[in-house]
């Protein structure tokens, strides 16, 4: 049972556009969610992150949002760069807890010249 | 330089001859894991550590075994791998108090025949 889905294997935009990347979840337990980054033959490297007690968190050019009635977050990049082609992973956790990190399936983000 | 380091980086085997996947972590973390990532799955959690001498299982931990005897180390071992264990192996770590923000290694990439 996948708890936190990426239902977009892949997403192509063009360089200076922004790019949205989604993810939804199904356990209501999850009071915190993360983007991390993954570029070939290297390990996922956090990215950015937000409490279920906010619904927006900005980084720069990197934004997340949260719909908690939704259950469904986002991650904003704006402008996107060809250097932020990489393999975007969605995780969740429930805090306070011997908890792991839930792992969506990944979307492959492409910037095209 | 903080770093999670794994060896080997990239591993052929074959069935049932036991191997071990190294992880060291030079941060002082107490918190490490073991993670499985296939196409269309996303990252799954094999076992992870709160610290010395304490482990769990994960989400897939069947076929697995660790052991935790020392805070930088955490190594996989698959004592009779099978080709459903063809597999990329990310270890991470963090400090147990900042789960979500964990550091990756590099990942071994094993393919068992």
């Amino acid at each position: 049972d996948q708890q936190v889905k990426q239902n977009s294997p892949s997403l192509s935009v063009q360089e200076g556009r922004i790019s949205i990347l989604n993810c939804d979840y199904t356990n209501s337990m999850f009071d915190y969610f993360l983007w991390y980054k993954k570029y070939p033959a290297e390990g996922p490297t956090f990215l950015i992150s937000i409490s279920s007690i906010k619904d927006k968190n900005e980084d720069g050019r990197f934004t997340v949002f949260l719909n908690k009635s939704a259950k469904h977050l986002s991650l904003h990049i704006v402008p996107s760069q060809p250097g932020d082609s990489a393999v975007y992973f969605c995780a969740a956790l429930i805090t306070g807890t011997a908890s792991k990190l839930t792992f969506g399936t990944g979307t492959r983000l492409q910037v095209t010249l | 330089e903080a770093q999670v380091t794994q060896n080997p980086r990239y591993l052929i085997t074959v069935t049932g001859k036991k191997l071990t996947v190294t992880c060291s972590q030079n941060m002082n973390h107490e918190y490490m894991s073991w993670y499985r990532q296939d196409p269309g799955l996303g990252l799954r959690q094999i076992y992870y550590s709160m610290n010395v001498e304490v482990t769990d299982k994960g989400d897939v931990p069947e076929g697995y075994k660790v052991s935790r005897k020392e805070k930088r180390n955490f190594p996989l071992i698959l004592e009779s791998p099978s080709p459903n264990q063809t597999s990329l192996y990310f270890c991470a770590s963090s400090r147990r108090d900042v789960q979500e923000t964990q550091y990756f290694g590099p990942g071994t990439r094993l393919l068992v025949l």
